[in-house]
């Protein structure tokens, strides 16, 4: 149980374009999501906390135009990179949290490799 | 400021034991959470603490001292695929996850 699936896995793209990344809770309905960003040999770095149904509230430094986020149901989270440059390069990890568990640790889905060109 | 500190990396050998201390600074505490990430994925959860005490997972256990600020993680019976980061994070009184910057583990045969 407690499964969260990304989608891509991986994705190339060219300067200037949008990249769209999905995450998605399987087997439960996830409230609220984390959008996660990881550089090399780096921590993990919180961007924003998608909540269903209401706005994402972002990070101190995190540009909300630039990276979007919809939480339009309770099992999918979406964050669209817009007019992506090369220093977006990351490595990019949801994660929810199963409010019927009573740990409510966090479950990351596997991540996507952005890299552009 | 919150601030969480683990040491940088260390070495252990196969078989063997090691321990991955973590100390905390945070703004409350609700928990204390270990994860393990091996390159290249994302992290899975390991151990959560909120109490004093050892908590114990078949060969990986966590200690956590609330008045100290500091937890560690022991790992025993060291297998070659325990080599990965191993990152510790604070729950703080917003229920905040505060990250530290993981402790990479490598594991010599």
């Amino acid at each position: 149980g407690a499964v969260v699936s990304q989608h891509p896995s991986r994705v190339i793209c060219k300067s200037g374009t949008s990249v769209k990344i999905e995450c998605r809770s399987l087997d439960f309905q996830a409230t609220t999501m984390f959008w996660y960003r990881q550089f090399p040999k780096q921590s993990l770095m919180l961007m924003a906390t998608s909540n269903e149904g209401s706005k994402a509230t972002y990070e101190q430094g995190v540009e909300k135009d630039k990276f979007l986020i919809n939480h339009a149901s309770l099992t999918l989270s979406t964050l669209t990179v817009t007019s992506a440059h090369p220093e977006d390069s990351s490595f990019y990890i949801c994660s929810a949290r199963d409010p019927g568990r009573e740990v409510n640790e966090q479950f990351f889905g596997p991540g996507t490799r952005l890299t552009v060109l | 400021g919150q601030n969480i500190d683990q040491p940088t990396e260390m070495t252990a050998t196969e078989g063997a034991i090691v321990q991955i201390n973590c100390t905390y600074q945070t703004s409350g505490f609700n928990g204390l959470f270990w994860y393990q990430q091996h390159a290249g994925e994302a992290p899975t959860f390991l151990s959560y603490n909120v109490l004093d005490g050892l908590e114990e997972k078949g060969r990986f256990s966590s200690f956590l001292s609330r008045s100290k600020g500091y937890s560690y993680l022991l790992l025993k019976e060291l297998q070659m695929k325990d080599s990965a980061s191993y990152l510790c994070a604070v729950k703080d009184s917003n229920y905040q996850l505060i990250w530290g910057a993981g402790t990479k583990l490598i594991i010599k045969p």
